[in-house]
């Protein structure tokens, strides 16, 4: 079944405790893309990937770090997270690259972080 | 901020009647989308029009686009309780790798 798994679904922790949300593709796509989803502010970039070791920065990357050394996975990295960083998180993908980029993003079921 | 807006945030209607939520965007776009969220959940793809195209459709759904105005309409026709989500407008432009989303419109389809 073509997904998008990201994991873990809900999480807490602490300020300053470096984690790592995993994001996972099956449908050998190029574009993985990082948003986060807060009240009344609808979905916000973090971060995108074109390709492997290809990753640039959306409208809120402050605080966040991605890597793409597999076409699969996209993991999220919060090295010092803070309680503004209490979101929901949503991983997307979507296939091709140019003008075929972002035709149909594939998200994601998300993770809830919460920053003690 | 390049965000848009949905109008209205939330809207409240009967099982049966038709639902219009509209996007308003800022930049030039390629193309633009509909998804569609269950509580909480990830968002599924609904529909797609092409900055080209001025109508399209898809079932129960339909959207218009003028990129004049910078807008673009979604209808659900028919509504039912199941149609009950968060529904969000999403455009790309700056060079196709960013994806923009709308403010989202919160449907309530009463039984």
């Amino acid at each position: 079944e073509a997904q998008v798994t990201q994991n873990p679904r809900y999480l807490i922790t602490v300020t300053g405790k470096k984690l790592t949300v995993t994001c996972s593709q099956n449908m050998n796509h190029e574009y993985m893309s990082w948003y986060r989803q807060d009240p009344g502010l609808g979905l916000r970039q973090i971060y995108y990937s074109m390709n492997v070791e290809v990753t640039d920065k959306g409208d809120v990357p402050e605080g966040y770090k991605v890597s793409r050394k597999e076409k699969r996975n996209f993991p999220l990295i919060l090295e010092s997270p803070s309680p503004n960083q209490t979101s929901l998180y949503f991983c997307a993908s979507s296939k091709g690259t140019g003008a075929r980029t972002n035709e149909k993003l594939f998200f994601g079921s998300g993770t809830q972080l919460s920053v003690l | 901020s390049q965000q848009g807006e949905e109008d209205p945030q939330a809207l409240s209607i009967q099982e049966g009647e038709n639902a219009t939520m509209n996007c308003s965007y800022k930049t030039s776009i390629n193309n633009l989308q509909w998804y569609r969220q269950n509580s909480g959940r990830g968002l599924v793809h609904l529909i797609l029009i092409r900055s080209n195209e001025r109508e399209k459709h898809s079932g129960r759904l339909r959207v218009t686009l003028d990129t004049s105005k910078k807008s673009s309409s979604l209808l659900i026709t028919a509504s039912r309780a199941a149609d009950t989500a968060s529904y969000f407008c999403a455009w790309n432009s700056g060079g196709y790798q960013k994806v923009t989303f709308g403010t989202g419109t919160k449907l309530q389809v009463i039984p």
